[in-house]
């Protein structure tokens, strides 16, 4: 099925280990992005990216690092766990700037627990 | 920055009228959206509107936005049991395309 595939699903870590989050599109959007959901927060943006080749911070991006050298996939790597990385990850991408609506498709969200 | 606030907590009736309110700061926004996650889901679309409109309607669904106000709201009308789940208002310029959530509305729907 068309989409946004996350991986993994779950993943616990110790405070300092490093890891990716996996996320993968094949509707050919130009727009991936990464969000964290936690309680009463909402969701906060991490870091997006327009186009393969480019990318930028959100609104939380200290801890995360990002890549996009293909259109498809759109990694999220934690250098350097720490527990207040315990949270929902989310990936979504989007047709981009033009024209139209910048509707987002979500993945099923990747659950982190940082011990 | 941009910043897009929702109150938390709604609770209706099996049958009711639900209303769920948002507003945003961004004069820029162009487009604005209702998200619906269910539990241990990620969002998903459930209507968006441009901001030159004022009213959206799609089958149980009526978006009304007050762009003076810079208020939106989602209406569901004979709101079912499936529709608890969290409600997400989001807004979106056209020059970056990155869109910006509310908190989330949590509705409760009683039988």
């Amino acid at each position: 099925n068309a989409g946004v595939t996350q991986t993994p699903k779950f993943q616990v870590l110790k405070t300092g280990q490093s890891m990716t989050l996996q996320c993968a599109q094949d509707m050919n959007h130009e727009y991936m992005s990464w969000y964290r959901q936690d309680p009463g927060m909402g969701l906060r943006l991490i870091h997006y990216s327009v186009g393969a080749g480019i990318t930028d911070q959100g609104e939380v991006p200290n801890g995360y690092n990002v890549s996009r050298s293909t259109t498809e996939d759109f990694p999220l790597r934690l250098l350097s766990a720490a527990p207040s990385q315990t949270s929902v990850y989310f990936c979504a991408s989007g047709r981009g700037r033009a024209p139209g609506a910048n509707v987002l498709t979500f993945g099923a969200g990747s659950r982190l627990t940082v011990l | 920055g941009e910043d897009v606030e929702q109150s938390l907590f709604l609770s209706v009736r099996e049958g009711d009228s639900s209303v769920i309110n948002c507003t945003y700061t961004d004069s820029s926004s162009t487009y604005l959206y209702w998200y619906k996650q269910e539990p241990g889901a990620g969002l998903q679309l459930l209507t968006y509107i441009f901001s030159n409109m004022d009213m959206k309607q799609d089958q149980r669904l009526t978006v009304l936005l007050n762009k003076k106000d810079k208020h939106l709201s989602l209406r569901i009308a004979d709101t079912q049991t499936g529709d608890s789940a969290i409600y997400f208002c989001a807004e979106s310029t056209t020059n970056a395309g990155k869109s910006t959530f509310g908190d989330g509305t949590t509705l409760t729907v009683k039988p």
